[in-house]
């Protein structure tokens, strides 16, 4: 049963420069959020998205954005790319049920993209 | 806000030695305390979670013990190996409607031989 799959796995853009990134959930998943792991620093939480709409939002500016597909995949999309967004990208699927009824271990994580921006 | 602190690394250890990362949290609620686990070129695992207070997550030979009194999650081994080399990341997720998590800033293991 494969895990979750990001894509792409490293990838290098200019300042100002847009960046796709792509994210399949864990078989049986409908849930996916995205995190954004700095260099030396924890994962922080950027959005989740269910039901192809965007659930919950943190800190985070409208230069990232993201979508959900209608088969659970996702993307996360950022422009007017600056030096500091250069991180890794995490991507973690779940079901909503399991977050509803929390008993952890119910996010799945993927290796994640990593974005360097020059 | 809700917010994790943990010790800073590198930690570095000889194998068989004890271990110990300390963990507090800052939280309005009762959140649930995770500890997970980022092997190089990997994505982040689960070690061990716990979901109330007084809790104890256990996996793998690693222990932490939810302690609402002094808010803390410290993760322990009795003997480590090479093979835990790894940063580690506590976290809490504030139960709110998409249970995110709040990470801390992680702590570099490094067991020598």
């Amino acid at each position: 049963d494969a895990g979750v799959t990001q894509s792409p796995t490293h990838l290098i853009k200019t300042r100002g420069q847009q960046v796709t990134l792509r994210c399949s959930p864990k078989s049986g998943h409908d849930t996916v959020s995205w995190y954004q792991q700095a260099l030396g620093q924890g994962p922080q939480f950027i959005f989740q998205y269910y039901e192809e709409e965007e659930r919950q939002r943190g800190n985070f500016p409208d230069r990232f954005s993201g979508h959900q597909f209608p088969n659970y995949s996702s993307e996360l999309n950022v422009n007017a790319l600056l030096l500091g967004d250069s991180a890794l990208y995490l991507c973690a699927s779940s079901t909503r049920q399991g977050l509803q009824v929390f008993t952890g271990n119910v996010l799945t994580f993927g290796a994640g993209s990593r974005l360097t921006v020059l | 806000g809700d917010s994790v602190t943990q010790m800073e690394g590198p930690v570095t250890l000889s194998e068989e030695a004890f271990l110990t990362i300390n963990c507090t949290y800052t939280a309005t609620g009762y959140p649930s305390l995770f500890w997970y686990v980022q092997y190089p070129g990997e994505g982040l695992q689960l070690l061990l979670k716990a979901t109330k207070a007084d809790d104890k997550g256990s996996n793998k030979g690693f222990e932490a013990t939810y302690r609402k009194e002094t808010t803390s999650f410290h993760l322990e081994k009795g003997s480590v190996q090479v093979s835990d080399s790894a940063v580690y990341f506590c976290a809490l997720s504030d139960g709110g409607a998409t249970n995110k998590l709040i990470f801390g800033t992680g702590t570099l293991l490094a067991v020598q031989p």
